[in-house]
């Protein structure tokens, strides 16, 4: 079975700071991961996806995440937050056994806010 | 870029109704849509798994007869909470999978639906 474990419920850092949101996988075939922002009471945003192609990927608005095998990780960084970025967050991974279903794994999400 | 809307937005209903929640993909055929639950503070959790033409898979604990789900057109599914009461109360999202693509890189969410059963 796949999981995924997002380390800090909450994070807090100043305005032109770095953003910094963890992300560890467990998945016993090799993984699909996935960014996603939550606004207040909207839907979900896709900020970056893994798809077995370079290990660093760069996504909307500025966020990118590293996967690292080693490390079962895929964290998400920003090098100088916006107040736009205060959102929920939530790392998820794709279900390997189900294949093309793209049934997904979330991560409990992690709040962050920006501070001025 | 690919579009999913949800409707109503908010439903506010007596215990013991039932509510239907369309998810529908605006500007691209979907054969695969999924309606995850989310409760306040918390993650998604995917309740089941929509495919045109045919039955929804469920998840595990999900109950099939109490949570409806139709998926009639490429392009609509329904959630229908038959008999609702309190504990339903949540926020549900859908998303869509694209035709002819591979889900993992095309799966659309849509805004969600808030439901408050007094």
């Amino acid at each position: 079975a796949q999981s995924v474990t997002q380390l800090g419920s909450h994070v807090s850092v100043s305005e032109g700071a770095l953003v910094l949101l963890r992300c560890n996988y467990s998945s016993s075939v090799p993984p699909y991961l996935f960014w996603y922002v939550q606004y207040p009471n909207q839907g979900l945003q896709l900020l970056l996806k893994y798809t077995s192609a370079a290990t660093l990927v760069k996504g909307i608005n500025g966020f990118e995440a590293e996967f690292k095998k080693s490390e079962t990780s895929f964290h998400l960084t920003k090098p100088s937050a916006h107040m736009s970025d205060a959102a929920e967050y939530f790392c998820a991974v794709s279900d390997g056994k189900s294949g093309n279903t793209g049934k997904l794994i979330f991560g409990q999400g992690t709040t962050l806010q920006v501070k001025p | 870029g690919a579009v999913v809307s949800q409707h109503p937005s908010w439903v506010i209903c007596k215990s013991g109704t039932s509510v239907k929640i369309e998810c529908r993909s605006l500007d691209f055929q979907a054969t695969t849509m999924f309606w995850y639950r989310q409760f306040p503070k918390q993650s998604l959790m995917l309740m089941a798994t929509s495919n045109e033409g045919s039955k929804a898979t469920y998840e595990q604990g999900v109950e099939k007869d109490k949570f409806l789900i139709n998926h009639a057109s490429l392009t609509l599914s329904t959630l229908t909470v038959t008999s609702a009461h309190p504990e339903d109360s949540s926020f549900y999202i859908c998303s869509a999978r694209e035709l002819g693509t591979r889900v993992i890189l095309t799966q659309y969410f849509g805004p969600g639906t808030r439901l408050l059963v007094l």
